[in-house]
């Protein structure tokens, strides 16, 4: 099964500044999403992209967040002003034919 | 909106026992089933996945889970675990129209002991 892979593995940072994590999916797949999942909780919906723009976003999703796909092939998540409670894993996920294919993650520790 | 529940949130098992995880959705049309495993320290991987058809999926690691409409439910079974099968154990739903996000359940920590 093609990979996804995701960057950087782990990230701290201090509250208030901005993060980009990035994913680099499957080339030839059209569907991009970004879930969180907080330390003990469910994996959560944030967003979904397709064809160079969101498709589908959750509640979560607020305007600190943004997703693009710049060069073609990275797929980013930014969070423009990270608060505590925005410390989680984020997994970014492929759709193909047989289905999706999720990154190994970064965990986001905000201190 | 598709809501997703696992009422086991915490499973301990010896080795060669069976399990039964549970797994309910709600949602009004048709839904993709999903079962994923989460083994420590890393990503989500796919169990099995059920669209239509025979309502028995067999799926990777002697996994398989059964869809019963009238239930509204996708129980994940195996006959015997393995300490190996130590790991968080996700119900996932989408809708098949369109593109749609995976609504995920709470999850189980399946524990195995030797």
């Amino acid at each position: 099964e093609p990979e996804v892979t995701q960057t950087p593995s782990h990230q701290v940072t201090q509250m208030g500044q901005e993060v980009i994590l990035r994913c680099v999916p499957i080339s030839n797949h059209l569907y991009f999403y970004w879930y969180r999942q907080i330390l003990g909780q469910k994996v959560e919906f944030l967003v979904s992209f397709y064809n160079n723009e969101i498709s589908e976003k959750s509640e979560i999703f607020d305007d600190q967040f943004s997703v693009e796909r710049p060069d073609g092939s990275n797929f980013t998540l930014k969070i423009r002003s990270t608060k505590l409670e925005d410390s989680a894993m984020y997994f970014c996920a492929a759709l193909g034919s047989y289905g999706y294919t999720f990154g190994s993650g970064t965990r986001l520790t905000v201190v | 909106a598709q809501s997703v529940s696992q009422h086991n949130h915490h499973v301990i098992l010896s080795e060669a026992a069976s399990l039964e995880l549970g797994c309910n959705y709600s949602y009004g049309g048709t839904v993709n089933l999903f079962w994923y495993v989460q083994y420590p320290g890393q990503h989500l991987q796919l169990l099995l996945k059920y669209f239509s058809g025979d309502p028995l999926v067999k799926g990777i690691k002697g996994f398989e889970a059964e869809f019963i409409k009238s239930k509204f439910s996708f129980n994940l079974r195996k006959p015997s675990v393995q300490w190996s099968d130590t790991a968080e154990y996700f119900c996932a739903v989408n809708a098949p129209v369109g593109r749609r996000a995976l609504t995920f359940g709470s999850g189980t920590r399946l524990q195995v002991q030797p």
